[in-house]
């Protein structure tokens, strides 16, 4: 049974630094693997998805990558901002028919 | 375009009750997944329809709980007698096909609360 975890739980960081989420993973057969964020009382909004066959994907100040192999991914946030406050969810996907989420970084990013 | 959406977005009933919430996923996504996310805890996946095929079941926590979807258009989940441990955000989502690379687009969530 596939398990993810994401360290650290709780991150707090003043505006402007650059910092890295962690995410883990058991079972490296996967399909892909992504990276949401979740502000309080919403859904969640894709950030960046990484299909198996990939290193990394970019987006904007986001850079996501992977290692199947060791069963890890990283989110990178460069320059961060306040309006990066959110919980960033990892999710793999092993079968093609569902997400495995991890707990989730609560992140803080401090005037 | 309009994204997924859910109703009601909140919900309140009393034990024993059931209820039915209702997912509307983007046009021409043939892949829809229920999930759950109870307070302090990460999602659980529920259900999963794929176009006509038969639905994946293996996540409903149980009998008291049902999906349907009609075609590949709106899907409802129903919960029969309703118990306080069903309290939860209720998440759908949807993609435009299964596993790689589609990604998983949600909803707002309905947030069930059972008294």
């Amino acid at each position: 049974k596939q398990e993810v975890t994401q360290i650290p739980a709780a991150l707090s960081v003043p505006e402007g630094e650059n910092l890295v989420l962690n995410c883990s993973f058991t079972d490296s057969a996967i399909y892909n693997l992504q990276w949401f964020r979740q502000d309080p009382g919403k859904g969640l909004t894709s950030l960046l998805l990484i299909q198996s066959s990939q290193r990394e994907q970019t987006s904007g100040r986001l850079n996501a990558s992977l290692d199947k192999s060791s069963g890890r991914s990283t989110l990178y946030i460069a320059a961060s901002q306040p309006g990066d406050s959110a919980t960033y969810l990892c999710a793999v996907d092993n079968a093609g028919n569902m997400l495995t989420f991890g707990g989730g970084t609560r992140l803080m990013v401090k005037p | 375009g309009a994204g997924v959406s859910q109703s009601p977005s909140n919900k309140v009933t009393e034990k024993g009750k059931d209820v039915e919430l209702r997912c509307d996923p983007i046009s021409g996504h043939t892949a829809l997944y229920w999930y759950r996310q109870r307070l302090g805890q990460g999602l659980e996946f529920l259900i999963y329809f794929q176009g006509n095929s038969a639905p994946d079941k293996s996540g409903l926590p149980s009998d008291r709980f049902s999906a349907e979807r009609t075609g590949e258009s709106v899907s409802t989940l129903t919960i029969q007698r309703t118990q306080q441990e069903d309290s939860a955000v209720y998440l759908c989502a949807s993609s435009l096909g299964a596993g790689s690379p589609y990604e998983q687009y949600f909803g707002p969530g309905t947030r069930l609360t059972v008294t």
